[in-house]
């Protein structure tokens, strides 16, 4: 089945800590995308990558770190300097085309206490 | 001024009814428009996907886009149950900026 795969489905962790979320996917897309959406907020593009070993910074890419070393990969790197880091991530792909229609993964729900 | 607007709701249908999902935007220039659905706790499903303005159906599902009001639309005939979700819009103009609504909640009782 070709799809994309998030990892873990909920994730806990310790202020100060640096959590890595990953996300794979086997549809052949150039691009890909990490989205954060907070309750009653729409989603808020954080990186993308349009290439392999390149990547650029969203709306909101302060406080995260990602890295695009193989195609089918682009993990999310949430670091301690992100403030309210509290929120469920969503990652997408799609074609490197204008208007490509974007496809999401299941989602991570990370809670940082 | 947000870029895309989208009235939250929630808005709660009988079974069967038709039901219609708004959104207004701002930039003339987008000419992709996307309508997602979200079940809770999942990611968004890509539903309908609309070029420049005109309607498109699939199913129980239509899309409408008014360029000239800056408008986009999602109609749900016969709504089931099973239809109850967040619907989100989202627009383009370009290949990687998706800006999206903040999503409207939809209840669909039986």
């Amino acid at each position: 089945d070709g799809g994309i795969t998030q990892s873990p489905k909920y994730l806990f962790r310790k202020e100060g800590q640096n959590v890595t979320l990953s996300c794979e996917q086997n549809l052949n897309h150039d691009a890909m995308y990490w989205y954060r959406q907070d309750p009653g907020q729409g989603l808020r593009l954080i990186y993308y990558s349009q290439i392999v070993n390149d990547f650029q910074k969203g709306d909101i890419a302060e406080g995260y770190s990602v890295s695009r070393e193989k195609k089918e990969s682009f993990p999310l790197t949430v670091t301690s300097a992100q403030k309210n880091p509290t929120a469920f991530y969503l990652c997408a792909s799609s074609a490197w085309d204008w208007g490509a229609e974007q496809y999401f993964g299941p989602g991570t729900r990370l809670t940082v206490t | 001024q947000k870029e895309v607007e989208q009235d939250p709701g929630p808005l709660s249908v009988p079974e069967g009814a038709i039901v219609s999902l708004n959104c207004t935007y701002s930039n003339s220039a987008f000419q992709y428009f996307m309508w997602y659905r979200q079940y809770s706790r999942k990611g968004p499903e890509l539903l309908m996907y609309t070029y420049s303005s005109g309607n498109k159906e699939d199913g129980r599902f239509t899309a409408q886009v008014d360029k000239s009001s800056k408008y986009i639309s999602l109609f749900i005939r016969d709504s089931q149950p099973s239809d109850s979700a967040t619907y989100l819009c989202a627009t383009s103009n370009s290949g990687y900026a998706l800006n999206f609504g903040k999503g409207t909640s939809l209840l669909v009782t039986p």
